[in-house]
């Protein structure tokens, strides 16, 4: 059974502080997207990878995938408030549109 | 243009019921699939559909149902209701096997 697990679950944070989220995942896959999710909202897409040492960035977010270590992570650079929500990465095994989601890392930015 | 589209936005049902959900793809994307998130956690897979076809199935007992109709909107049926079906019912849609964009959701609620 495919496992995906992200840390930390919870991360609290400065404004203008770095930092980064991690997404581990148990099988082999060279697809892995990562979502937003803001309160009572749906899942926004953030970033899409799709081979080994795939780079995106975006803004103040970037994220990386190493296929062979299976982990991605997506760094913040300065945090500011707007990127307070809940960050989820998601594996697709190749098989189909069958995403197998992290348990997610809540961010908050604090002023 | 119009992205996914779910209906109904919330739905308040009792144990032992039965409700459908439904979801309308982004035009031109013949690939629906369908979520579970329970709250505080993230998505679960339950379903994908392509071109009319199930191309997968998640770990969800058989009150769980779907289908795709040949304008490529879906389906989602639950019979006899329980308690811990209450959540988050996302629908995303693909052009085909690549990122997925996910529409508002459905709050199902279990009394």
């Amino acid at each position: 059974e495919l496992k995906v697990e992200q840390n930390p679950l919870f991360l609290s944070m400065q404004e203008g502080k770095n930092y980064t989220i991690y997404c581990n995942y148990s099988t082999t896959s060279d697809r892995l997207y990562w979502y937003r999710q803001d309160p009572g909202k749906s899942l926004e897409s953030l970033f899409v990878l799709l081979s080994n040492g795939a780079v995106k960035q975006e803004g103040r977010l970037m994220a990386s995938l190493d296929t062979k270590a299976r982990l991605s992570t997506l760094h913040i650079t300065a945090a500011v408030h707007d990127l307070s929500a809940t960050y989820f990465c998601a594996v697709d095994l190749g098989t189909g549109n069958q995403f197998y989601f992290g348990t997610g890392t809540s961010l908050t930015v604090i002023p | 243009d119009a992205g996914v589209t779910q209906s109904p936005t919330h739905l308040i049902k009792t144990r032992g019921q039965h409700v459908t959900l439904r979801c309308s793809p982004i035009s031109g994307h013949k690939s629906v699939s369908w979520y579970q998130q329970v709250l505080g956690q993230g998505p679960q897979f339950i379903f994908q559909y392509y071109e009319k076809e199930e191309r997968g199935r998640g770990n969800f007992p058989d009150r769980f149902s779907a289908r795709q109709f040949p304008n490529y909107s879906s389906e989602l049926n639950v019979n006899a209701l329980l308690l811990g079906d209450s959540a988050l019912y996302l629908c995303a849609s693909s052009p085909r096997f690549s990122e997925q964009y996910f529409g508002p959701g459905t709050r199902l609620t279990v009394t």
